[in-house]
């Protein structure tokens, strides 16, 4: 059964803290797979990745895929309240449904 | 429109009762997905429509839930005799050409509380 597992569960840091978020996954036909920040209700898109080991940045967020141990990581530099939020992530499939799987997220709170 | 948009923002019904929740796509986005995302839970896939070809219906938890897409745009999720565990955030996104690109842009969901 396809499976995307994030940690930790939840997180809080000061503001300035770098954070690492993880996500690894057991799924089969492996397409690509996405991080979603999700603040009240629309996950927003952060990052696509399909290859490994080119990492992806956009400002103080950046990720990186390993595609041998089936695993990525996001990082945030110096962070600040307004990051606080459920960082999501899915991993989307080949073949003819596009749909994505998800993981549980991880909440990020960040204190002033 | 700039963005997936969702109708209603809330909705609250009683158990048994029939509900219709509304998604407008991108414009020119040909794939639509619903998701449902209960408390503490993922995002959990129900539907999926591409262009013209036959949905894939493999999430959908129950006989109680349809959706359709009419003229390639607007997709309408409705759940029938609703029961307490459908409580749940519903979301929609779509995606510009799927296959080509796995990025769905999500829209803000519908909080369908049933009591």
């Amino acid at each position: 059964e396809d499976k995307v597992v994030q940690s930790p569960l939840s997180l809080v840091v000061h503001e300035g803290d770098t954070v690492t978020l993880n996500c690894s996954y057991e799924v089969t036909n492996f397409r690509s797979l996405l991080w979603y920040k999700q603040e009240k209700k629309a996950p927003t898109f952060l990052f696509m990745l399909t290859s490994s080991g080119i990492e992806k940045k956009s400002g103080r967020l950046s990720s990186i895929l390993d595609k041998k141990e089936l695993f990525s990581i996001l990082n945030i530099t110096a962070t600040q309240t307004g990051d606080s939020a459920v960082y999501l992530c899915a991993v989307g499939k080949s073949g003819a449904t596009n749909k994505l799987i998800f993981g549980t997220g991880t909440l990020l709170a960040v204190q002033p | 429109g700039a963005g997936v948009s969702q109708s209603p923002s809330n909705k609250v019904t009683e158990k048994g009762k029939d509900v219709e929740l509304r998604c407008d796509p991108i414009s020119g986005h040909t794939a639509l997905y619903w998701y449902r995302q209960s408390l503490g839970q993922g995002l959990e896939f129900l539907i999926y429509f591409q262009g013209n070809s036959a949905p894939d219906k493999s999430g959908l938890p129950s006989d109680r839930f349809s959706a359709e897409r009419t003229g390639g745009s607007v997709s309408t999720l409705t759940i029938q005799r609703t029961q307490q565990e459908d409580s749940a955030v519903y979301l929609c996104a779509s995606s510009l050409v799927a296959g080509k690109t796995d990025t769905q842009y999500f829209g803000p969901g519908t909080r369908l509380t049933v009591l």
